[in-house]
């Protein structure tokens, strides 16, 4: 177990609604970042938030959102749902803005769009 | 979009061989990971290697990084059932301060056979 827990785990969601993944960093991680897993695929790099700020983001459109709170917790924010935003969505926490040492992820939320 | 592309796709082997994998990619980076995931839940980080370093060990585990030919390869010694997963290599790149992702490669699906 790595400290990092996400919820929920599960999700079906309809095309068209909206959705809120959340994540807990490990404590004393200052750094969280989210990534998507399609099936078969790595990890894909949505963003990154350090101290509160977002501090990089992949190739996602605007509907992809996110926040970080003063605990360090996160979410992501999906709008406007479609049928290929189905995936394994990952929450990774660190120590430092970024990947010069490890990160320790979260066991995922499946979310299924139909 | 992929930095790092593992070889091969899919491993078959019996316990108690060596698994090798291997994984190129594209750009300069400050350090590459190695992450293992057991069906398709979270990642677990299994060494991390910095762009001056060529060679590394942890348990069972050997990690070569070859920055000139922009590859690595992880040996796992004597393998056991426990050891099937996906491995996936990362890498991290950019200039101090920026968010420094890591970005997956497509993975190497290992299964070790009792």
């Amino acid at each position: 177990e790595t400290g990092v827990t996400q919820s929920p785990t599960h999700l079906i969601k309809t095309r068209g609604q909206q959705v809120t993944l959340r994540c807990s960093s490990q404590s004393g991680h200052n750094t969280v970042s989210w990534y998507q897993q399609a099936l078969g695929q790595g990890p894909q790099f949505i963003f990154q938030y350090y101290r509160e700020e977002e501090n990089g983001r992949g190739n996602f459109p605007p509907r992809f959102s996110g926040l970080q709170f003063p605990n360090y917790s996160s979410e992501l924010n999906v709008n406007a749902l479609e049928l290929d935003d189905s995936a394994l969505y990952l929450c990774a926490s660190s120590l430092t803005g970024g990947g010069l040492t490890e990160a320790f992820f979260g066991q995922g939320t499946r979310l299924t769009v139909v | 979009s992929q930095q790092g592309e593992e070889d091969p796709q899919a491993l078959s082997i019996q316990e108690g061989e060596n698994a090798t994998m291997n994984c190129s990619y594209k750009t300069s980076i400050n350090n590459l990971q190695w992450y293992r995931q057991n069906s398709g839940r979270g990642l677990v980080h299994l060494i991390l290697i910095r762009s001056n370093e060529r060679e590394k060990h942890s348990g069972r585990l050997r990690v070569t990084l070859d920055t000139s030919k922009k590859s690595s390869s992880l040996l796992i010694t004597a393998s056991r059932a426990a050891d099937t997963a996906s491995y996936f290599c990362a890498t991290v790149a950019g200039p101090s301060g920026s968010a420094r992702q890591l970005t997956f490669g497509s993975g190497t699906q290992l299964t070790v056979l009792p």
